[in-house]
């Protein structure tokens, strides 16, 4: 089946540090692939997201690419700020299908 | 702005008690669901509809059903509460040609004592 992995938190950095928080997933054919992110006290909102192998979606200074080849979408950020402290997940859409499979959500917390 | 408006933040129901979680969203979606958020499991699918009064069952449908008799409103009923019950409970609607973007509500804290 469709399934998503990521890795596993909590992940502290201090303000203006590199994030990268890896996610890999388990899909026949080319699923989308999205990041949410759940800020405290709040639904989750979509962040990114990339619909091909080699897109690379970007939102608010945060990066991930397709890689089919590694079955992957890791999302990275050059410095973080401690506004930033939020729950991440990853997810993908197969095609034909309306519905999401999320990971388990990776937390961060920023420090100044 | 798309608002997917859930009724209760915070709900405390007893073992037994029938229990109605309501999801309201105002921009005309077609698609809307209800999933559950544990800490360690992620978000996981309780109940998915693409129409009115269609539903497709999720991951984790027992002991959940739902309605939705208004395009703009999807409800969540636990029919006997049970203390494994206890979650936030998270909706969100989408358009069918969105491409995967989900507008989720804030969510609704439900406790099972």
């Amino acid at each position: 089946g469709n399934s998503v992995t990521q890795m596993e938190g909590p992940v502290t950095l201090s303000e203006e540090a590199f994030l990268t928080i890896n996610c890999t997933y388990t899909a026949t054919g080319y699923p989308s692939l999205f990041w949410y992110v759940q800020y405290p006290g709040e639904g989750l909102q979509l962040l990114l997201k990339a619909t091909k192998a080699d897109d690379k979606g970007s939102n608010k200074g945060f990066e991930a690419t397709y890689r089919k080849e590694t079955t992957s979408f890791h999302l990275e950020k050059g410095s973080v700020q401690v506004s930033d402290s939020a729950v991440y997940f990853c997810a993908l859409k197969k095609g034909g299908s309306e519905k999401l499979v999320f990971g388990k959500g990776t937390k961060l917390t920023v420090n100044p | 702005d798309v608002k997917v408006t859930q009724s209760s933040r915070y709900l405390v129901k007893r073992t037994g008690e029938k229990v109605f979680l309501e999801c309201v969203q105002d921009m005309d979606h077609e698609n809307m669901f209800w999933y559950r958020q544990d800490p360690g499991l992620g978000l996981r699918l309780i109940y998915f509809s693409y129409d009115v009064k269609m539903k497709e069952k999720g991951d984790i449908p027992e002991g959940y059903s739902v309605s939705r008799e208004k395009k703009e409103r999807f409800s969540l009923i636990l029919e006997s509460a049970s203390t494994n019950q206890t979650s936030m409970y998270l909706c969100a609607s989408s358009l069918i040609s969105s491409a995967g973007e989900l507008f989720f509500g804030e969510g609704s804290r439900l406790t099972v004592l």
